[in-house]
């Protein structure tokens, strides 16, 4: 069993919809919870990092964590085509540098 | 401002042949690393380098090794290349330990 699940997708909504992308992960000691986002042929674009448990807001991103659950969320709202991309999530504990854990990415498709 | 800068941006190799891939921050970032990509495999960790003169084996090491050449240069080689070294590099900057990722926007290396 991997460390950090990633339903890879694709998740296909109409432009304006709530999207909601999910991480589970089994190691309980992961503290530090990032989502990066991703358009075909580029970098991982870093969109959201949290320490420990709760919400964080940016604009139409809204990350969540429920370590109770081992569980985090990235929440769009108003989603855009613009926001179409592979959206992966990466955790971490006190464990250093070569601790950070990535999902796999799901693919994200928001159409007009 | 750059951020992460690989060279090159494509590249394709026949099994047992040799190549360098270079990074260049300039964020004036302690630590580097090198991930490869795969389908449905997410981002592995290859080599990281802490600090300027340290450099630690990630997850996926073998058939590579990696120079720190200054505080800025973080360089990959690939001594024999091997069709499963086929994949897409991503070299990433952080200020140090659980520091999100900046990542470049990888290398796409072909070994037939």
């Amino acid at each position: 069993q991997k460390e950090v699940e990633q339903d890879p997708g694709p998740l296909s909504v109409p432009e304006g919809a709530i999207v909601s992308l999910n991480c589970t992960y089994s190691n309980s000691a992961f503290q530090y919870f990032m989502w990066y986002r991703q358009y075909s042929r580029k970098g991982p674009e870093l969109l959201m990092y949290t320490y420990s448990s709760g919400n964080k807001e940016d604009g139409r991103f809204t990350a969540q964590v429920d370590k109770s659950s081992k569980y985090i969320s990235l929440f769009i709202r108003d989603s855009q085509p613009s926001d179409s991309a592979t959206y992966l999530c990466a955790m971490s504990g006190s464990g250093g540098y070569n601790k950070l854990i990535f999902g796999a990415g799901t693919r994200l498709a928001v159409h007009p | 401002n750059a951020g992460v800068t690989q060279t090159p941006k494509f590249q394709v190799l026949k099994t047992g042949q040799s190549m360098t891939l270079q990074c260049a921050q300039d964020m004036n970032h302690n630590s580097m690393y090198w991930y490869r990509q795969d389908p449905g495999m997410g981002l592995r960790l290859i080599y990281y380098s802490a600090s300027e003169g340290t450099t630690d084996k990630g997850e996926v090491p073998n058939g590579y090794n990696v120079s720190r050449l200054n505080k800025r240069e973080f360089s990959l080689r690939l001594e024999s290349a091997a069709p499963s070294q086929t994949s897409v590099y991503f070299c990433a900057s952080s200020e140090g330990s659980n520091s999100p990722l900046h990542f470049g926007n990888g290398t796409r290396l072909t070994v037939t």
